[in-house]
């Protein structure tokens, strides 16, 4: 099954809180697991990404929590600002990277 | 400066109307993809390309065509447009090592609409 389910859909916090993204995956070959930012206008950029030999990544204020055996994901961002209101998408690909699933986004609104 | 660049950003068509979308990038990669966006569904992959002469579809190829004759390009064809190919597209490549750990780099999007 090639599809990543995510929630929400949407996502709304105060300046300060700390969202919270979901994902999950049933292609037990996915290896790699990219979340991407997206501002209105522009394509997606990658903002971290881990493999399945980790359980947790952090990348300044972004971190990444990986639960091989439950096939889930997710993204935290710490001390959220305006600035990160953006579109958040999750992604899986197998090893060599060839095909890419992406998850349907979730749009994050960081309120001042 | 490092860019994938994709030409038309805006385009209107008709109904089985042959059009290309073209996509260039300058960072001598070797890894290049096509993306449609469509609202609720995220991004879903059309072709990609590891190398020059070699493709290979995605998720959602039907009604699409591509080509790698040049490592620097690869245009999406459009033979005959229907109105359920009216989304956002995306061009993105990949260095060349080809790890799926490197970084892919998206281009601005092309808004297509069919009528």
């Amino acid at each position: 099954q090639q599809q990543v389910k995510q929630s929400p859909q949407s996502l709304i916090v105060q300046k300060g809180g700390i969202p919270i993204i979901n994902c999950a995956y049933e292609n037990t070959a996915f290896d790699y697991f990219p979340w991407y930012q997206q501002f209105p206008g522009k394509g997606p950029a990658l903002l971290i990404a881990i493999r399945p030999d980790v359980s947790e990544k952090k990348e300044g204020r972004f971190t990444i929590s990986f639960n091989k055996s439950a096939k889930q994901f997710s993204l935290h961002i710490m001390d959220s600002q305006p600035g990160d209101s953006a579109t958040y998408f999750c992604a899986a690909s197998g090893n060599y990277g060839q095909n890419f699933v992406f998850g349907p986004g979730t749009r994050l609104s960081v309120l001042p | 400066e490092a860019q994938v660049t994709q030409n038309p950003r805006y385009l209107i068509t008709v109904t089985g109307k042959k059009l290309t979308v073209t996509c260039s990038q300058n960072m001598n990669h070797e890894y290049m993809s096509w993306y449609r966006q469509d609202p609720g569904l995220g991004l879903r992959q059309i072709y990609y390309s590891m190398n020059v002469e070699v493709t290979d579809k995605g998720d959602v190829p039907e009604g699409y065509k591509v080509s790698r004759k040049e490592k620097r390009n690869f245009p999406l064809i459009l033979e005959s447009p229907s109105p359920n190919q009216t989304s956002l597209y995306f061009c993105a490549s990949r260095a060349p090592s080809g790890r799926v750990t490197d970084t892919q780099y998206f281009g601005p999007g092309t808004r297509l609409t069919v009528l």
